[in-house]
């Protein structure tokens, strides 16, 4: 059975501090490592992908991958009101092709000002 | 900035009733999919589709459910005799191609309502 696990939170910053959001998967040979923000009730609105191991940036978020560990996390500096939603960690298993996502249950994010 | 697109946004059916699901994916998009979530659950995958077939299918996608590209445009998701359970949010994707680097992006989605 291929899992993404995900602590649902909610995690609580304030604003201005980094947020760690944190998944774990156990398909060994997954591929690809997505990270999408959804809004109650809206659709996952992609945030980043990261399928090497290290670190990637974009503006203020930052991937970080560590496939040994089977571990991938989403680090948000400056956290802003805004950036209060649930974050879904998805994965694309190794099944032979790209076909699908796993997504996790999502970690809920609250910053309060 | 070209988006996917789902039609209607809220359906209600009864129990026992055929709905159709639409979604236009973005234009140059070559893969369709689609994924459930039921009200605080995970998003689930159901169906992948290229070159006009099934790439891909997971166990909740039996004789129940069809897929269907009808035009140059549109892709459907046909659920025959709904059940209360098929109550959820429904969502299409689409992706350029399929590929490690490929990021999958998401409709709004169509709240189904089973009655």
């Amino acid at each position: 059975q291929k899992e993404v696990e995900q602590n649902s939170g909610p995690l609580s910053v304030p604003e201005g501090a980094i947020a760690s959001l944190n998944c774990t998967y156990s398909d060994r040979g997954s591929q690809s490592f997505f990270w999408y923000r959804q809004y109650s009730g809206k659709s996952p609105e992609l945030i980043m992908f990261i399928y090497s191991n290290g670190d990637k940036e974009d503006g203020r978020f930052t991937a970080q991958l560590n496939k040994a560990s089977q571990y991938v996390s989403l680090l948000i500096r400056d956290s802003q009101p805004s950036d209060s939603a649930t974050y879904l960690c998805a994965v694309i298993p190794f099944s032979g092709g790209y076909n699908k996502l796993i997504f996790g249950a999502g970690t809920r994010l609250a910053v309060h000002p | 900035e070209p988006e996917v697109t789902q039609t209607p946004s809220h359906q209600v059916t009864q129990m026992g009733q055929e709905v159709i699901l639409r979604c236009v994916p973005i234009s140059n998009h070559l893969y369709f999919y689609w994924y459930r979530q039921i009200l605080g659950q995970k998003v689930e995958f159901l169906v992948s589709f290229y070159n006009n077939e099934i790439s891909e299918k997971s166990e909740i996608f039996d004789d129940q459910f069809s897929v269907e590209r009808p035009d140059g445009s549109n892709f459907t998701l046909k659920i025959r005799s709904t059940k209360l359970e098929d109550s959820a949010m429904y969502f299409c994707a689409s992706s350029e191609w399929a590929g490690e680097s490929q990021p999958q992006h998401f409709g709004d989605g169509t709240r189904l309502s089973i009655l």
